[in-house]
């Protein structure tokens, strides 16, 4: 089974200042024969559900500000908040769905300073 | 509006069974993966297990293998999850979510509220 990890566990970053956060995974995600990788971004604020942020480790889904990118390929990823705002303040994410069991990472809160 | 809603959640004893059931709306059902994901009380996001769009192909995370079934009716566009012998390591809020398309290999698109879980004698 791929195991996801994530770094760091929590970081507090300041109004507009960016935000990094970092995703491993413990065998490749990179599907060859369409050179895509299966990793996916998600956005969970207190009491709401997730929110999917960017698929295939670097789409942004329909709505979500461009603030927010995704970059990494094989193994290592990285979910980039550029301009942190207010209503950045989540949990943000990772997950894996190359292959069976799919499998999120255990997450990276992300506060204000 | 594509919209998932979960139900069937509540209090059940250890050794317990129960159904959960989402009811999908504002999309074709039958074109899309669905999933269900638990999260246990201020913890993470944990995977429980996947069905393709024609109710084919079924997967399972290892937690739930050999406890729980995934179904679906496309005619009542409901997905389901039955779980049996729960455990209080299973307590938590159920998640369904939308595929993001028709292969099983896709992101969580659209997530419901969620629906708790608890597992207490």
């Amino acid at each position: 089974d791929i195991v996801m990890t994530q770094s760091p566990d929590s970081l507090a970053v300041s109004l507009g200042e960016r935000a990094t956060i970092n995703c491993k995974s413990s065998q490749s995600v990179l599907y060859s024969s369409n050179n895509k990788n299966y990793l996916g971004w998600y956005q969970q604020k207190p009491g709401q559900p997730p929110k999917l942020l960017i698929s295939r480790a670097s789409t942004r889904e329909s709505g979500v500000p461009d603030r927010f990118s995704g970059s990494g390929s094989g193994t290592d990823f990285t979910l980039t908040i550029s301009s942190l705002q207010a209503e950045d303040v989540a949990v943000y994410f990772c997950q894996q769905y190359y292959s069976f069991p799919f499998a999120f990472g255990p997450g990276t809160k992300v506060d204000i300073k | 509006e594509v919209q998932v809603v979960e139900s069937g959640g509540g209090l059940v004893q250890p050794g317990g069974s129960l159904r959960l059931s989402c009811a999908a709306s504002g999309f074709t059902f039958s074109n899309y993966a669905m999933h269900w994901v638990r999260q246990a009380p201020g913890k993470g996001l944990e995977y429980v297990s996947t069905i393709s769009n024609n109710g084919d192909n079924t997967y399972y995370a290892n937690s739930a293998k050999g406890r729980f079934i995934i179904s679906r009716d496309n005619s009542k566009n409901t997905l389901y999850l039955q779980m049996g012998s729960l455990r209080p390591e299973d307590m938590a809020v159920y998640y369904c979510a939308k595929g993001l398309s028709s292969n099983s290999y896709g992101a969580f698109e659209v997530w419901g509220q969620g629906t708790m879980v608890t597992v207490s004698s």
